[in-house]
């Protein structure tokens, strides 16, 4: 079956412009996950859906950064006004249980935001 | 700031050699799970240790975890070349499963 699965892979944006990360989880897959990943780091915690409800944005690193899920299936992770410390890799994970752990998430092969 | 951090940052070594990672984190645990990440790829999930378990195998992969010293270590036996990649450890704390902290990473290139 498909994986996670994000768009574009690649994006270039002018400082100031805003922008929109798509991430296609894994269908049936009720928890989604938005990491950060910075060059030659691990990726940090942004945010987490269980089904269309944001349980935990306690990552997000401003308020320029807005994450969405209203159909508990897609998601939009959306940037406003870019600064270049927003230049990263913007990974998508999703996992089936929503219950007790442990369980194991499902990353997407990322977005690599450069903002110029 | 991340939770985790792995030792070494960077390892070299020929195929059929052994590689170990550690990684030594913060804070108290649930599990402690390892992932690998290939150039331009996502990250894979490769083995998950509770904190009540000392010991985990999977393959070529051994984990082992010591709460009391808040680390932990990944053997990689028998390497091949296709095993070049980062590899990092991801920890959830106690009171939240859901949320991962990354460490930095152990870059292993396996040379053939």
């Amino acid at each position: 079956g498909a994986g996670v699965s994000q768009s574009p892979r690649y994006k270039v944006a002018k400082r100031g412009q805003d922008v929109a990360l798509r991430c296609d989880p894994i269908s049936g897959h009720v928890s989604l996950f938005w990491y950060q990943q910075a060059l030659g780091q691990g990726p940090e915690f942004l945010t987490y859906f269980q089904n269309e409800a944001q349980l935990d944005k306690s990552g997000l690193p401003s308020d320029r950064f807005f994450a969405e899920r209203p159909e508990g299936s897609v998601s939009t992770l959306k940037i406003q006004r870019t600064q270049q410390e927003d230049s990263a890799v913007y990974l998508c994970a999703s996992s089936l249980t929503p219950g007790q752990g442990p369980y194991e998430q499902y990353f997407g092969p990322g977005t690599r935001l450069t903002v110029t | 700031s991340q939770q985790g951090e792995e030792d070494p940052q960077a390892l070299s070594i020929q195929e059929g050699e052994n590689a170990t990672m550690n990684c030594s984190y913060k804070t108290s645990i649930n599990n402690l799970q390892w992932y690998r990440q290939n150039s331009g790829r996502g990250l894979v999930h490769l083995i998950l240790i509770r904190s009540n378990e000392r010991e985990k195998h999977s393959g070529r992969l051994r984990v082992t975890l010591d709460t009391s010293k808040k680390s932990s270590s990944l053997l990689i036996t028998a390497s091949r070349a296709a095993d070049t990649a980062s590899y990092f450890c991801a920890t959830d704390p106690p009171d939240n499963f859901n949320k991962f902290y990354f460490g930095s990473g152990t870059k292993l290139n396996v040379k053939p």
